[in-house]
């Protein structure tokens, strides 16, 4: 059993442009969650997904975030017209239908906007 | 919202000792409280988790404690090693599925 992935694991990019991660999760989880992290702090819930269904959206993540999980296995997670305050972390769980509460982390996409 | 204090914010232990890190949650929609590990530049690596049908569970070095009444968890590091040196975040259920995590206790265990 492969664990959760992201890609890319870095991303560099001028404050404006779209940038777009994704996240693939561990088969057959069913629920998958995006969360952001800065220095020096806890993961924040940004948005999860059950199956394909976009389920909880936190206040955090604003209009210029949208995230996709159209077949219901990987998820897209896309930051239009980025801003510096966007320089995070951004980190991918996924968890079983039998033990929902169970989150496994991907190892991350780190974001730097300029 | 729910939040969940995590004490202390930095903790040094020497090797063999024991690290002891508190949380604090105010309600919960469902029981169940994770303790995560990270290391530099690596996701959250789940470490050991606790559903209070128990007030301890023990995974080798690593034991949460749980008092409900008092709405507290600890994390019990026995025997530290300077491999355990990390950043060691709790949880807590929010309203939905979603985590709220504590802070982070940054462990040094010196050799």
């Amino acid at each position: 059993d492969t664990g959760v992935s992201q890609d890319p694991r870095h991303k560099i990019t001028k404050r404006g442009q779209n940038v777009t991660f994704r996240c693939d999760p561990i088969s057959e989880h069913n629920r998958l969650y995006w969360y952001r992290q800065t220095l020096g702090q806890g993961p924040e819930f940004l948005t999860y997904f059950q199956n394909e269904a976009q389920l909880e959206k936190s206040r955090l993540l604003s209009d210029r975030f949208s995230a996709e999980r159209p077949k219901g296995s990987f998820s897209t997670l896309e930051i239009q017209r980025t801003e510096q305050g966007d320089s995070a972390m951004y980190l991918c769980a996924s968890s079983p239908e039998i033990v929902q509460e169970t989150q496994y982390f991907g190892p991350g996409t780190r974001l730097l906007v300029l | 919202q729910q939040q969940v204090k995590q004490s202390p914010q930095s903790l040094i232990v020497q090797k063999g000792g024991i690290s002891i890190i508190n949380c604090a949650y105010e309600n919960t929609a469902f029981d169940y409280f994770p303790w995560y590990q990270q290391f530099p530049g690596k996701g959250p690596a789940l470490l050991i988790a606790i559903r209070p049908d128990v007030s301890e569970k023990k995974e080798g070095r690593f034991t949460i404690s749980f008092n409900k009444s008092s709405k507290q968890f600890s994390l019990h590091i026995m025997d530290s090693q300077p491999g355990d040196s990390a950043t060691y975040f709790c949880a807590a259920p929010n309203t939905g599925t979603a985590l709220i995590f504590g802070k982070g206790t940054t462990l040094s265990v010196s050799s």
